[in-house]
């Protein structure tokens, strides 16, 4: 099975911030990956699929990079209904997919 | 507009059974293979199982195999999750989530693009 290793667990960051949290395949998944943001007691929501493409809908100040097995998030100028948390999740070639550990994305 | 509905969480005891449905809408649901992802009290994502389309395919997480069944009634536009020999370490909230292309849930694109708002199962004595 392929294992996403996602970093920080946890951040602290101010609004107008720039945030990067990045997640790490054990194998090479090209460009399978998307990424999710979960507010509390809510179901996650898609961001980013591909690796880079926005989900129709999402702030221009989310982007995603990365291919092979090093992955990022990007948000800039973090807005205050930003702080979340977000996951990473492949879907390359057979399953399982699997999710990342999360980031949870904190006021400071 | 485009939604998946889940229903059938409640509190069971260990080594019992229960049915959760998802009731979609608003989207061709005989197109879209479905998931089921969950989430234990105060932990991450977890994904559970797959559907094709059709119904002819499915993959389970290793946690569950040979005791969760996925299956659908693409006339009545609903998923469900059989789970039976319930244990503690299943209780968590179940989401429902269609496959984000339609067809063969197999691409970059693919991933889960509408999620419902999930059900909670919790298992104790």
């Amino acid at each position: 099975d392929i294992q996403m290793t996602q970093s920080p667990s946890s951040l602290s960051a101010s609004v107008g911030d720039r945030v990067t949290i990045t997640c790490r395949a054990s194998q090479g998944i090209r460009n399978d990956l998307g990424w999710y943001q979960q507010k509390p007691g809510k179901a996650p929501k898609r961001l980013i699929y591909a690796a880079s493409s926005l989900q129709s809908g999402v702030p221009s100040r989310f982007s995603g990079s990365g291919s092979g097995t090093e992955f990022t998030l990007t948000i800039n100028s973090l807005q205050p209904e930003d702080f979340a948390t977000y996951y990473c999740l492949q879907q390359h070639s057979s399953y399982p997919w699997t999710f990342g550990q999360g980031t949870k994305v904190e006021i400071k | 507009q485009v939604q998946l509905v889940e229903s059938g969480g409640g509190v069971v005891q260990p080594g019992r059974s229960l049915r959760l449905s998802c009731a979609a809408s608003g989207f061709t649901f005989s197109v879209y293979a479905m998931h089921w992802v969950r989430q234990a009290p105060g932990k991450g994502l977890e994904w559970v199982a797959v559907i094709s389309y059709d119904g002819g395919i499915k993959f389970y997480a290793d946690s569950v195999k040979g005791r969760f069944t996925i299956s659908r009634d693409n006339f009545k536009n609903t998923l469900f999750l059989e789970m039976n020999s319930l244990r503690a370490e299943d209780t968590a909230v179940y989401y429902c989530a269609r496959c984000g292309v339609s067809g063969i849930c197999s691409s970059s694109g693919s991933g889960m693009d509408v999620w419902g708002q999930g059900t909670t199962v919790t298992v104790s004595s």
